[in-house]
């Protein structure tokens, strides 16, 4: 399984930018890039994902680096809401003999402050 | 639309005991994956089931086994139970077939303790 490697601890102001950095340098072709996050006492939650263009959805955008060896999540402006362990993932494409498990590393954990 | 639910919330269990876990799946989703969350780790995979049968499994040992139900709703059963199976345990649910990023939606959790 590729293995991706984040910052521990992260912190950020309120509605001010964050970007969350990744580095998988083993990526496979078939690699997708997922992030989920974790708020406190919940399960995690899917954020974005993407293969090899940048993305963007309602809650953030994923920058993806042109050899694909690192990203970054970025967080357009971080609310207190936003404080949570992010997990960057690294997922084989769509189809049946695919998409099983999900590989958790340990995550950046983001604090917001007021 | 309830998402994906798990019961019991909190769970106390003695050393050697045995216990089941529960968990119902998103309506329309077919594939239940069952997660192992020790406290300041990341999840760790346990298995998958789909089409009630397991069809991906982590490295758990056999302690750990699970079943699926003709409704998609899942269990995981742990006998024998360590002091080290105390975490939270999650449960996700997803669509093989319909959603193909396989985006998966997550449970609260089950917290079990055993002493």
């Amino acid at each position: 399984d590729a293995k991706t490697t984040q910052p521990n601890s992260m912190e950020s102001n309120e509605e001010e930018p964050v970007h969350l950095p990744c580095n998988h340098s083993t990526i496979s072709g078939t690699d997708y890039i997922h992030w989920y996050r974790q708020l406190p006492s919940q399960g995690p939650e899917y954020v974005i994902h993407g293969l090899t263009s940048n993305v963007n959805n309602r809650m953030a955008s994923l920058a993806i680096a042109e050899d694909r060896k690192s990203s970054t999540l970025i967080l357009h402006r971080a609310t207190l809401r936003d404080a949570a362990v992010y997990y960057c993932i690294l997922r084989d494409g769509p189809g049946y003999n695919q998409g099983g498990k999900l590989i958790f590393g340990q995550g950046t954990e983001l604090s917001v402050k007021p | 639309d309830a998402g994906v639910t798990q019961s019991p919330t909190h769970l106390i269990k003695t050393r050697g005991q045995q216990v089941t876990l529960r968990c119902s799946p998103k309506s329309g989703h077919d594939t239940v994956s069952w997660y192992q969350q020790a406290l300041g780790q990341g999840p760790q995979f346990i298995f998958q089931y789909y089409e009630e049968e397991e069809r991906q499994r982590g490295n758990f040992p056999d302690r750990f086994s699970g079943h699926q139900f003709p409704n998609y709703s899942s269990e995981l059963n742990v006998n024998a139970l360590l002091l080290g199976d105390s975490a939270l345990y999650l449960c996700a649910s997803s669509s093989l077939h319909r959603d193909w990023s396989y985006e998966q939606y997550f449970g609260p959790g089950t917290r079990l303790t055993v002493t």
